[in-house]
């Protein structure tokens, strides 16, 4: 069956650290993935997305991420991250036949000054 | 552009009641989707629309869910008797191309059933 593993539910981390959220995925093709992100109240906003090509992806507020095929993963990173960044972080999977995105369950990132 | 809208923001009703929530998608997105979000099941899928045409609703949880969506800027969801388990958010989203394109979320609308 196609699912999205987040197996951190809870992350919290200093202003300036670097940051890594995991993503694995099980799909039965190559799939599209991407990571979408909520402010507490908000509704989701997409950072970046994988469809082919280079593996490494930028994205939106100096996010990026890596899909790496042997391990089914799309890990999402961050160089230094600023108190803004503080919000819950979706990783999701699709595909090119179809229209709907699995997503997983979610990381909720905490940020200390 | 406004981005997507969603209304109301808020709904608190008791069981057995009828709720309608309402959304307006981006102009000129072709897909529009339901979702529903809660701490136990996380973000699911429950209808989405192409053209204004219903194309898979598998996710709708039961006969009391319902979904339309009359014209290519509005769309509803009803649930009709509501139940305290029914207490989500519910977001809409619309895509311009494929559900696969980017997705605009609206900010959702936080249903309570008492």
């Amino acid at each position: 069956a196609q699912s999205v593993t987040q197996p951190d539910i809870h992350i919290t981390v200093s202003e300036g650290a670097s940051l890594e959220l995991r993503c694995n995925y099980s799909y039965g093709a190559t799939p599209y993935l991407f990571w979408y992100v909520q402010s507490p109240g908000q509704g989701l906003q997409l950072l970046l997305k994988y469809f082919s090509g280079d593996t490494l992806v930028q994205g939106i507020k100096g996010f990026e991420a890596e899909f790496k095929r042997s391990q089914s993963s799309f890990n999402l990173r961050k160089p230094s991250v600023h108190w803004s960044d503080a919000a819950e972080y979706f990783c999701a999977v699709g595909h090119y036949n179809t229209d709907k995105l699995i997503f997983g369950t979610g990381t909720r990132l905490q940020v200390f000054p | 552009d406004a981005g997507v809208i969603q209304s109301p923001r808020h709904e608190v009703t008791e069981m057995g009641q009828e709720v309608t929530l309402r959304c307006k998608p981006i102009s000129g997105h072709d897909y529009l989707f339901w979702y529903r979000q809660t701490m136990m099941r996380g973000l699911e899928l429950l209808i989405y629309f192409n053209n204004n045409v219903p194309i898979d609703d598998s996710g709708m949880p039961e006969d009391r869910f319902s979904a339309k969506m009359p014209n290519a800027s509005f769309s509803t969801l009803k649930i009709q008797p509501s139940e305290p388990r029914d207490s989500a958010v519910y977001f809409c989203a619309s895509s311009s191309n494929r559900g696969t394109d980017t997705q605009y979320f609206g900010p959702g609308t936080r249903l309570t059933v008492l």
